[in-house]
């Protein structure tokens, strides 16, 4: 049963438009949530997080949004630029990192 | 600052073997986490060290094991390697519990 979802296996977005990456997650104690990112032949890179008690959390360009009614989860990416082309994760932590499956980023130019 | 470092960066081992990874935190990095990334099943957590103390453990069986030594550093084993096991296996580490942690480049394992 996956305790996070990311419903979305790929997403193609234009140089200079916003990016948002979903995802949904059924496990409520999980507390605290992060994204990574990921290039071919490389471990995740770590990119923002955000604690169950807030909604909200930015870092230049990358912002997260917390929704804990319904339980999901968004990264927006504003401007997209060319090098955000990667797979990014969303992982949720309680005991352990539970992560989803991935959305293939494709930034065209 | 260096990186999280794992050896070897590629292992082929045979079924029946048993195999050890090794795993370099950052410098002052106490958290040490295991995972499993497949095709089919994504990232999976396999345990997580504090203090040369398992904190927490996935759903994995108990084939695989791991330890934490006093200067933070880490090894994972998995005995009786069956095909399923071939996977490559990350290692990240973090300041403390519930920060972020921060991956090495992975152990491709592949079982003949």
């Amino acid at each position: 049963d996956q305790q996070v979802k990311q419903n979305s296996p790929s997403l193609s977005v234009q140089e200079g438009r916003i990016s948002i990456l979903n995802c949904d997650y059924t496990n409520s104690m999980f507390d605290y949530f992060l994204w990574y990112k990921k290039y071919p032949a490389e471990g995740p890179t770590f990119l923002i997080s955000i604690s169950s008690i807030k909604d909200k959390n930015e870092d230049g360009r990358f912002t997260v949004f917390l929704n804990k009614s319904a339980k999901h989860l968004s990264l927006h990416i504003v401007p997209s630029q060319p090098g955000d082309s990667a797979v990014y994760f969303c992982a949720a932590s309680v005991d352990g990192l539970t992560f989803g499956k991935g959305t293939h980023l494709i930034i065209q130019p | 600052k260096a990186g999280v470092t794992q050896t070897p960066r590629y292992l082929i081992k045979t079924r029946g073997q048993q195999v050890t990874l090794s795993c370099s935190p950052i410098s002052g990095h106490r958290s040490v986490s295991w995972y499993q990334q497949t095709p089919g099943q994504g990232l999976q957590f396999l345990f997580e060290y504090f203090s040369e103390t398992q904190r927490n453990k996935g759903n994995f069986p108990g084939r695989f094991s791991g330890r934490q030594f006093s200067n933070s550093r880490s090894e994972m084993n998995v005995s009786t390697l069956e095909l399923g096991d071939s996977a490559l296996y990350l290692c990240a580490s973090s300041l403390e519990i519930n920060q972020p942690q921060h991956f090495g480049d992975g152990t491709r394992l592949s079982i003949l």
